[in-house]
């Protein structure tokens, strides 16, 4: 089974509001991926967690922030956004260490309003 | 520094007939991992095709098959037989044993039209 879930599958927000969206995977990998995505675009990555530690953090404003609380869930919590991060948010899992094959989620349609 | 251009930002093919999309890297690397992903309107990005660098056979996938050409850093995927359904964005993405966290390089995607 290669399933990665992420809820919501769309969100929209305003500039003040705080929101968080999840991601699971039961696949016993150990890496876990955000990437955002702009139409047309390829997925830029945001942040990577190994082994439920911070292992990169691709210079993404303080306005997000990622939590792994266990080694299937990773969260990505919002606040303060600019209509600009309006995106499309993919989760990713991969067995660590690299290199492997990155499983991706359904993603969330993020709004800003 | 590493980098995947795909030169083709867009292609169409007729239903049943056969196209190839093109992908060139650049790396210093010996050891990493290729890869096609698929990413269709409902926009899920779906792993096609994986190819292991150390590999010299091509990877297949039922209709789908790279010709990897390691020397010339050349990953191109042929679809056979295109169906409706294989209308998509692709992206090439390559990753690295030194990558940091296994990060994946992709390109800018070329956008696949197939018509009826």
């Amino acid at each position: 089974d290669t399933e990665v879930t992420q809820t919501p599958k769309h969100l929209v927000m305003g500039m003040t509001n705080k929101k968080s969206l999840k991601c699971e995977q039961h696949m016993g990998h150990r890496a876990m991926y955000w990437y955002k995505q702009k139409a047309k675009k390829p997925p830029e990555l945001m942040f990577v967690y190994s082994y439920e530690k911070l292992s990169i953090n691709e210079s993404v404003p303080s306005r997000f922030s990622p939590e792994c609380p266990n080694s299937s869930l990773l969260n990505l919590h919002l606040h303060a956004l600019q209509p600009e991060d309006s995106a499309l948010y993919l989760c990713a899992s991969s067995q660590a260490p690299p290199p492997d094959t990155q499983y991706f989620g359904p993603g969330t349609r993020l709004t800003v309003l | 520094a590493q980098t995947v251009t795909q030169s083709q930002p867009e292609m169409s093919v007729q239903e049943a007939e056969t196209v190839t999309l093109s992908c060139t890297y650049d790396t210093s690397e010996n050891n990493y991992y290729l890869f096609w992903y698929k990413q269709p309107p409902s926009r899920q990005m779906i792993l096609v095709i994986r190819q292991e660098a150390y590999k010299q056979q091509n990877a297949t996938e039922n209709r789908f098959s790279v010709n990897f050409q390691k020397a010339a850093k050349s990953f191109s995927l042929k679809i056979s037989d295109s169906q409706l359904g294989d209308t998509a964005m692709y992206f090439c993405a390559f990753t690295a044993l030194y990558n940091q966290g296994g990060k994946l390089i992709f390109g800018q995607g070329t956008e696949l039209s197939v018509k009826p």
